[in-house]
């Protein structure tokens, strides 16, 4: 089994509809992040948590929220969904050193 | 401001052709220097640490090097397998990484 699975893998969603991607670990790992990835913009950190009660914004987190529901758990939110959140969304998780991603959620949102 | 710059944007390559991967990073503090290896469709998959300049990391055909400024990627006698986009990413105090914005490297046999 995959050490971390996202949730759903794919999502096809309308504009100002509430939408939750979610992220599950199995290393152990006490820090998660939640990123975007565009074509041309490389990946961007939009939350990040370094324990359950740590959560932290990232270089683009206006317009998406996070819950960290337990060690193993990452939830990210779009509260009204635009269509220029049409992305590919990964979870990843780290000890202190590398970061483990896991397979992506492809989002679009018409 | 961390940044991260890669290039070339893309590479084209015969089965067996030799070339380097260039990553340029400007960050205070550098608390590491990571490649991963991206396949179309999935996550980015790990493939090395640098810590400071002078050290090298090979796996297989790959191998990855650490300056003061730059990192570079060299692929040897790659194989069509080796297609796949490269990301570089620059790690800071805090544990959040930059990322570059990636070469998509093709090799054709």
């Amino acid at each position: 089994d995959a050490d971390v699975t996202q949730t759903p893998r794919n999502r096809i969603t309308k504009t100002g509809k509430r939408i939750m991607l979610e992220c599950s670990q199995t290393k152990g790992h006490d820090r998660m992040y939640w990123y975007r990835q565009d074509p041309g913009l490389g990946l961007r950190l939009i939350y990040y948590s370094f324990d359950v009660k740590d959560i932290n914004k990232g270089e683009i987190s206006d317009g998406y929220s996070v819950s960290r529901q337990a060690q193993a758990k990452f939830s990210l939110s779009l509260e009204s969904a635009i269509p220029n959140q049409t992305a590919l969304y990964f979870c990843a998780t780290s000890d202190i050193g590398e970061q483990y991603f896991g397979p992506g959620t492809r989002l679009t949102v018409t | 401001e961390d940044q991260v710059t890669q290039s070339p944007e893309a590479l084209r390559l015969q089965e067996g052709e030799s070339s380097s991967l260039n990553c340029s990073y400007t960050v205070s503090g550098l608390r590491g220097l990571f490649w991963y290896r991206q396949d179309p469709g999935k996550g980015p998959e790990f493939l090395f640490t640098l810590y400071s300049a002078g050290e090298e990391k090979e796996k297989e055909r790959l191998k990855a090097t650490l300056t003061k400024k730059e990192s570079f990627l060299h692929i040897t006698a790659p194989k069509p397998e080796d297609s796949a986009t490269y990301l570089c990413a620059s790690k800071a105090a805090g544990n959040k990484l930059t990322f570059g914005g990636g070469t998509r490297v093709l090799v054709k046999p």
